[in-house]
């Protein structure tokens, strides 16, 4: 079983709706992120936040807005996406901002846009 | 910038053979490395990893050697099993950074 939980597991939105993805670890990292997957690619880092506070934002979309509420949660809130968003999204999280800290991922939540 | 290049997939092999995933990197000074796997459905799960050179990571019967001379990191299994079918991603963060670089990843099919 993965140590980061992300909910929900599917979300199917129009581009009208707004909804948010969550995502929990317990395993006391300070810093986590977000991450897109295309079927087939690598993932494409968004977000990152290090100890609460957002330390990178790799140019993304305003429709996507990240938010930290404590070292355990980080969300996802999204709105007006469009259809070429539908993706997996995956969160993950590790110990530090060290090269030496492997990121933990969590299983994704599969993201389609109508 | 940092990159990471590894072997075209598709990879399909039969129960017990030998699997090589060839990965390179360029990177400035001396960047962890990393293989990640991602079993359908699922996130990414890390593999092994090896943070200097000469370094040798393994894990579930999978290794990778630390080459600097050579910049790479290949993946090697010795008699792989059906449960190995995956994608595989190899990835290198850099000194002083938590940012990953994957390269795009090698989907293996093991059948029985």
């Amino acid at each position: 079983d993965t140590e980061v939980t992300q909910t929900p597991k599917h979300l199917v939105m129009g581009m009208t709706n707004k909804k948010s993805l969550k995502c929990e670890q317990h395993m006391g990292h300070r810093a986590m992120y977000w991450y897109k997957q295309k079927a087939k690619k690598p993932p494409e880092l968004m977000f990152v936040y290090s100890y609460e506070k957002l330390s990178i934002n790799e140019s993304v979309p305003s429709r996507f807005s990240p938010e930290c509420p404590n070292s355990s949660l980080l969300n996802l809130h999204l709105h007006a996406l469009q259809p070429e968003d539908s993706a997996l999204y995956l969160c993950a999280s590790s110990q530090g901002d060290s090269s030496y800290s492997p990121l933990h991922f969590g299983n994704g939540t599969r993201l389609t846009v109508t | 910038g940092d990159s990471v290049t590894q072997m075209e997939g598709p990879v399909t092999l039969s129960e017990e053979a030998f699997l090589t995933i060839n990965c390179t990197y360029t990177a400035t000074g001396y960047p962890s490395l990393f293989w990640y796997v991602q079993y359908p459905g699922e996130g990414l799960q890390l593999l092994l990893k090896a943070t200097k050179a000469d370094d040798k990571g393994s894990n579930k019967g999978f290794e990778a050697t630390y080459r600097k001379e050579t910049t790479s990191f290949h993946l090697e299994k010795g008699s792989v099993q059906v449960s190995d079918s995956a994608v595989y991603f190899c990835a290198l963060s850099p000194p002083s950074d938590y940012k990953l670089s994957f390269g795009a990843g090698t989907t293996v099919t093991v059948r029985a």
